[in-house]
Parts: C-alpha cells; structure tokens; sequence
C-alpha cells in the first residue's frame, strides 16, 4: 500500500443515500487533493487542502463535500448523487501545494444506482 | 479541440521493443511536462517530470518535449511485462494543481 490510503475500496450507493469516502496520508505532508476519474476521460481535481484549509473548488457540485479535519486526513461526504457520478475518485498528497510529485491513493471505486 | 490530446490505445508491444508515447497539447503557455503511470486498481504515480523543451532520461525512460510543435513524447527502452500500465501525460502552465491538464492516458500492454 502506499502512504496514501483510502477506504472504502468499492461503494455502491443509492442515490438517496448518504456515503463518506476516506483518505489518510502517512508521509508528512501538508496538501490534499481529491480528484474523480471517469471511464476514457482525464483526471478531473475537485478539491485542495492546504494545511487543512481549502483553496479551490473546482466547481464541485454541492453533493460532494469535502471535510479536512487536519493535514492527515481528508474525507469527501456524498448525498443523493447521480448515476453520472459513478466513477474512481483519488486522493493525492503532496508536500505544499504548489510543487509536483502527488502521491495517489489507489482510489474508492464508486457505483451510484 | 481537447487542451491535451493523448490516443487510448490500447498499444500492445512486444517484450524487449522501444515504446513511444505520445501526447500534443494545445496551451502555448504549458512549461512543466509530466508523465504519470497507472496500473490497474492503483492510483497515477509520478514517473517522470521535465520543465520546458528538451530530453531527460531516468533509466529506461525518456522523456521529450518539444514546445515549437507542443508534442510531447515518452520513450521506455528495452520494454518489460511490468511496464503495461496507462500512462498519463500531463502538461502544466504552473506549480498549482489547478494549473496541471492530464491526458486521458494510453493504455500499454507488453506482452512476454
């Protein structure tokens, strides 16, 4: 496993459910990303964490909110979500916000019936 | 037209050849190129990452911008079965993570 670690690893939810995604990172670092991956298209970043603080929101609808209690662990909270919105969402870690280098969690695979 | 254009593949190859990768971007203002790999089930992990035009080599790999046509290439020589993963290319105007455009990947098998 990496430094990055997030859980579940599978979800199917309904959508009129409620559902929180995990991400923990082991590696000191003080940014944390979440991004969504859909089938045959590009990474799309969502959120960032600096120093548990957000600094961009990409537009994010409000179904997704993200919750970073400190710099170690960063959450992604979903309510009543669409079908379109099954895909694989990553966390990423670095160790400021502006440099290179992101560690990738393996991702939660997400199903929204 | 995609800011970064990147061919799915798949690219299958047999073990032992030269790989070339290849991604064209649209954004003039690109100056940091990376490459990511992916394997399947797994998060991208940073493979390789180059600032402006030019070659950088890390072992097997190469990577190769060339900013006069916005191409931008990663060759892997001597290919292996543990090289078949999606490899993401990834251009950015700058160090912010709203700044960097990932490719949609090229999924590469290599086969014994």
């Amino acid at each position: 496993e990496t430094g990055v670690t997030q859980t579940p690893r599978h979800l199917v939810m309904g959508m009129t459910n409620k559902k929180s995604l995990k991400c923990e990172q082991h590696l000191g670092h003080n940014a944390m990303y979440w991004y969504k991956q859909s089938a045959k298209k590009p990474l799309e970043l969502m959120f960032v964490y600096n120093f548990k603080e957000q600094t961009e929101n990409n537009s994010v609808p409000s179904r997704f909110s993200p919750e970073c209690p400190n710099s170690s662990h960063l959450f992604l909270h979903l309510h009543t979500l669409q079908p379109e919105d099954s895909a694989l969402y990553l966390c990423a870690s670095s160790p400021k916000a502006e440099g290179y280098g992101y560690t990738f969690g393996s991702g939660t695979r997400l199903t929204v019936v | 037209q995609k800011e970064v254009e990147q061919d799915p593949g798949p690219l299958s190859v047999p073990e032992g050849a030269i790989v070339s990768l290849n991604c064209t971007y649209s954004n003039s203002a690109f100056q940091y190129f990376m490459w990511y790999r992916q394997y399947s089930r797994k998060g991208p992990e940073l493979l390789m990452y180059t600032y402006s035009s030019g070659n950088k080599e890390d072992g097997r790999f190469t990577a190769q911008v060339d900013k006069s046509s916005k191409y931008i290439s990663l060759f892997i020589r001597d290919s292996q079965p543990s090289d078949s993963a999606t490899y993401l290319c990834a251009p950015s105007e700058g160090s912010s993570a709203s700044k960097i455009i990932f490719g949609s990947g090229t999924r590469l098998s290599i086969r014994p």
